[in-house]
């Protein structure tokens, strides 16, 4: 089973919808990350979040940290076609010594 | 301030052949992380390292694969006898410290003909 579960797996909107991107686990972080790869390049990244409940804002997009450290979300408003690309959070467990991905949500933002 | 350089970032071999992918970690960074990832598909941890030493390497395949990362030089992620099933993108990642953000390269293709 998959530490870090991704949802959806898979994104298809037009330009100018709102999205949301979950990531969720039982297990609790001690940190989360957030990044955007789009194709034949590395993962960049795009946030970090080590706070419960903690909210950050990069432009249209938001990410939250869930209170108790085991979830996380990015919500992007108003999307554009720059926006297609594969999301994945990335989290280092509190007794963990690596960060482990999530499959990814691979976004599409048709024009 | 360079970041992580992977090289090289296309690699052809053929089957039975060595492959030798290298990971220079950003500045300052001494925790290495090499992701393996397929088309369409999210990053599957390989193996991490510290300089001179493999802390974690339960994604790693037990044969034809090994890692390195000398006191001196970049990492090395080395396949013996590759084969078709090895194609994929390769991708190295570097962090200040333990389990913090990672910084990744831009990855190196390997195809296997």
């Amino acid at each position: 089973t998959q530490l870090l579960e991704q949802s959806p797996q898979f994104l298809s909107i037009q330009e100018g919808e709102n999205l949301t991107v979950y990531c969720n686990s039982s297990s609790v972080f001690s940190s989360l990350q957030w990044y955007r790869q789009e194709p034949g390049e590395g993962p960049v990244l795009l946030v970090t979040v080590v706070t419960g409940g903690e909210v950050k804002k990069l432009k249209r997009l938001t990410f939250q940290f869930g209170d108790a450290r085991k979830d996380s979300s990015l919500h992007i408003t108003a999307a554009q076609p720059g926006d297609t690309g594969l999301y994945l959070c990335a989290g280092a467990q509190t007794s963990g010594s690596r960060l482990t991905f999530g499959e990814g949500t691979q976004l599409t933002v048709n024009p | 301030n360079a970041g992580v350089m992977q090289n090289p970032r296309h690699l052809v071999r053929r089957r039975g052949q060595e492959a030798r992918l290298r990971c220079s970690p950003m500045k300052g960074h001494s925790h290495v992380y090499w992701y393996r990832q397929l088309p369409e598909e999210g990053l599957k941890f390989m193996v991490y390292l510290q300089k001179e030493n493999i802390i974690d390497e339960s994604g790693m395949p037990k044969e034809r694969f090994s890692a390195e990362f000398p006191k001196e030089g970049p990492s090395i992620l080395r396949i013996q006898q590759v084969v078709r099933g090895d194609s994929a993108a390769y991708f190295c990642a570097s962090s200040l410290l333990l389990a913090a953000e990672a910084f990744f390269g831009q990855g190196t293709r390997l195809t296997v003909v």
